[in-house]
């Protein structure tokens, strides 16, 4: 295990619904992030955090809400969804600073129905 | 903005053959290229990376080679074995992982 855990692993959540990604890491990283990985695509930087403040925020609709409360653990807020949101979310950790390791968590794989 | 690309997107080896995965960037700012391993259903693990002030770096069977005047940077590996078949993913950044740009991923096959 590489020390960053998400949850839930499995998700599906209807086009109204309100639900929240979480993701914790004990590996002692000061930055998080929040990827969205679609089949057969890069892999999109959707939010980073560092030092508890977000300092990206890639052009993400506003049903993605993010929230940092501390340096251990991030969250993903999700409200009215489209279908087209479904793909793994994954969360990942690493030292704030110039290109270090980022440590991936296993993902979320979410369904919007 | 930086854009990386990625060749092939999918590639078949016989197991114990060698497979290169090439990849091109953009931005000649650029100094920092790691590649990515993520094994099905898995999440993505740093396998190997390069920095722009050297042209090669090997680690056991893999190595990565980076050409800054052409833009493109290869991962090799050798004498394939079936723990190999994973899609990998490279991405080049000019200062920090926030802002790694990501290439789509190469499916590789390991043939018995």
């Amino acid at each position: 295990e590489t020390g960053v855990t998400q949850t839930p692993r499995h998700l599906v959540m209807g086009m109204t619904n309100k639900k929240s990604l979480k993701c914790e890491q004990h590996l002692g990283h000061n930055a998080m992030y929040w990827y969205k990985q679609s089949a057969k695509k890069p892999l999109e930087l959707m939010f980073v955090y560092s030092l508890e403040e977000r300092v990206e925020n890639n052009s993400v609709p506003s049903r993605f809400s993010p929230e940092c409360p501390n340096s251990s653990h991030l969250f993903l807020h999700l409200h009215t969804l489209q279908p087209e949101d479904s793909a793994l979310y994954l969360c990942a950790s690493s030292h704030q600073g110039e290109n270090t390791e980022a440590f991936f968590g296993q993902g979320t794989r979410l369904t919007v129905v | 903005g930086e854009n990386v690309e990625q060749h092939p997107s999918t590639l078949s080896v016989q197991e114990g053959d060698s497979a290169v995965i090439k990849c091109t960037y953009s931005d000649s700012a650029s100094n920092y290229f790691p590649w990515y391993k993520q094994e099905l259903g898995k999440r993505p693990q740093l396998i190997i990376d390069i920095r722009s002030n050297v042209g090669e770096k090997k680690d056991q069977r893999i190595a990565v080679t980076l050409n800054k005047t052409a833009k493109h940077f290869s991962l090799h590996i050798t004498e394939t074995q079936p723990e190999d078949s994973a899609v990998y993913f490279c991405a080049a950044s000019k200062g920090s992982n926030y802002q790694l740009i990501w290439g789509a991923g190469t499916k590789l096959i390991i043939k018995p």
